[in-house]
């Protein structure tokens, strides 16, 4: 157990839908990492926050957003989705903003139909 | 081209034996070496970390960096069923935490 936790574990939606994914980092990590893992992909990293304030932005769609809440916690928005937008979910944690240590999350398996 | 290349296997080898596994990059930029095991349906899980150039030995784990030939390896001694899962590269520049993954390659242990 990597101590950050995900929720849902499984999500099953409709094209055109929005969902809404919640990561809780370890306790004392300050960034939160969020990645997409596809078969067709691998493993994509989308988008970094530390300490509430967006620091990378990697291939994320314009679809899709995030923040990081005074908590720490973090939600991914993903909106007007679409069949291609099924894929593995996952959170990851760090100490810092630099911290090539990161602790991934049990993921979140999304299926759009 | 994508970055970071791994042959995605499936690599299968019996129980006991050394498993090799590679990952080639192109971004000269890169400092920070990872590897990561991932079972099936679970979250990637750090085993090794290196920073640049060199080797590194955790229990039945090593770990290589050749920046020169922009090619980093992990050794697996005395593989077990319970090493089988999917291993992945992982790196990334100084800044940011930005880490960019190879394709994992699956290995199968057989008893």
């Amino acid at each position: 157990d990597s101590g950050v936790t995900q929720t849902p574990k499984h999500l099953i939606t409709a094209t055109g839908q929005r969902v809404t994914l919640r990561c809780s980092p370890r306790s004392g990590d300050l960034s939160v990492y969020w990645y997409q893992q596809s078969l067709d992909q691998g493993l994509q990293f989308l988008i970094q926050y530390y300490n509430g304030e967006e620091r990378a932005k990697g291939n994320i769609l314009e679809r899709f957003s995030a923040q990081q809440f005074p908590d720490l916690h973090s939600e991914l928005n993903l909106s007007s989705l679409e069949l291609g937008d099924s894929a593995l979910y996952f959170c990851a944690s760090s100490i810092t903003s630099d911290q090539e240590t990161q602790y991934f999350g049990p993921g979140t398996r999304l299926l759009v139909l | 081209q994508k970055e970071v290349e791994q042959d995605p296997g499936p690599l299968s080898v019996p129980e006991g034996a050394i498993v090799s596994l590679n990952c080639t990059y192109s971004n000269s930029a890169f400092q920070y070496f990872m590897w990561y095991r991932q079972y099936s349906r679970k979250g990637p899980e750090l085993l090794m970390y290196t920073y640049s150039s060199g080797n590194k030995e955790d229990g039945r784990f090593t770990a290589q960096v050749d920046k020169s030939s922009k090619y980093i390896s992990l050794f697996i001694r005395d593989s077990q069923p319970s090493d089988s899962a999917t291993y992945l590269c992982a790196m990334e520049t100084d800044s940011w935490g930005k880490l960019q993954f190879g394709a994992g390659t699956q290995v199968v242990v057989t008893p």
